[in-house]
């Protein structure tokens, strides 16, 4: 059975730095890219990025572009997401996500979301 | 690419038939998955590459569409079903998703 869980909840300060792990099993992880989806209170779903484990090649949307790292350690079968200088619009749920296929994206397996809170 | 759903809320009956459009600001040939999200869950995966059912999903939900312009429909609401709909173009990175249409009941 596929599964992807992840870290818990957090609570940072503005301009802290938060790392969410996602640790995956019942399929080989270096086979498929991992992705990260933010959701907002109240808003939509928003791609933040997605790293290939078989390599560790990433890519970033824009909007969080230089504050967002995402990394994989095939050795634990985990995927992370680091987000910098936090303001209070990061307070959200963030999701790990499975690509199903590279040459047709799309995500059918997710983790059960964390919830980042931003508060002084 | 932009995506734009329509309608942004729709309210429907236990039984009825609805369809959700998604619009592409560019072609994205069949790169279009459907999602659903309830509150306090992870999105679900409906559809992909516009017109597959995923796995489990059941054969009430459908999609269908290629370029720019594409559908999902339910054909019997059930109520389950009363959720909020994403789709998502994964054609090119930045992948985005649409803005969402939330399905209420009537």
């Amino acid at each position: 059975e596929v599964q992807l869980v992840q870290s818990g909840a957090e609570v940072k300060k503005p301009g802290a730095t938060v790392k969410i792990s996602c640790t995956v099993s019942g399929y080989t992880f270096a086979d498929y890219y991992i992705h990260w989806v933010q959701q907002a209170p109240g808003k939509g779903l928003e791609w933040m990025g997605l790293v290939d484990p078989e390599d560790g090649d990433t890519k970033y949307a824009e909007r969080f572009q230089g504050r967002v790292t995402i990394t994989a350690d095939t050795s634990s079968n985990t995927a992370y997401m680091e987000l910098g200088s936090l303001r209070s619009d990061d307070m959200a749920v963030y999701y790990c996500a499975r690509d199903r296929s590279r040459s047709c994206p799309s995500n059918d397996f997710w983790g059960q979301g964390t919830l980042v809170t931003v508060s002084s | 690419i932009q995506m734009t759903q329509s309608p942004s809320s729709l309210s429907a009956s236990v039984g009825d038939r609805v369809t959700i459009t998604c619009r592409a600001s560019q072609s994205i040939s069949t790169y279009l998955n459907w999602y659903q999200r309830k509150p306090g869950k992870a999105p679900k995966l409906l559809i992909y590459a516009a017109s597959s059912l995923q796995s489990g999903v059941p054969s009430r939900f459908s999609g269908s569409g290629s370029g720019t312009d594409f559908t999902l429909t339910v054909s019997s609401l059930q109520p389950e079903d009363f959720a909020t709909y994403y789709c998502q173009q994964s054609y090119t990175t930045p992948i985005t998703f649409g803005q969402g249409t939330r399905l209420e009941i009537k």
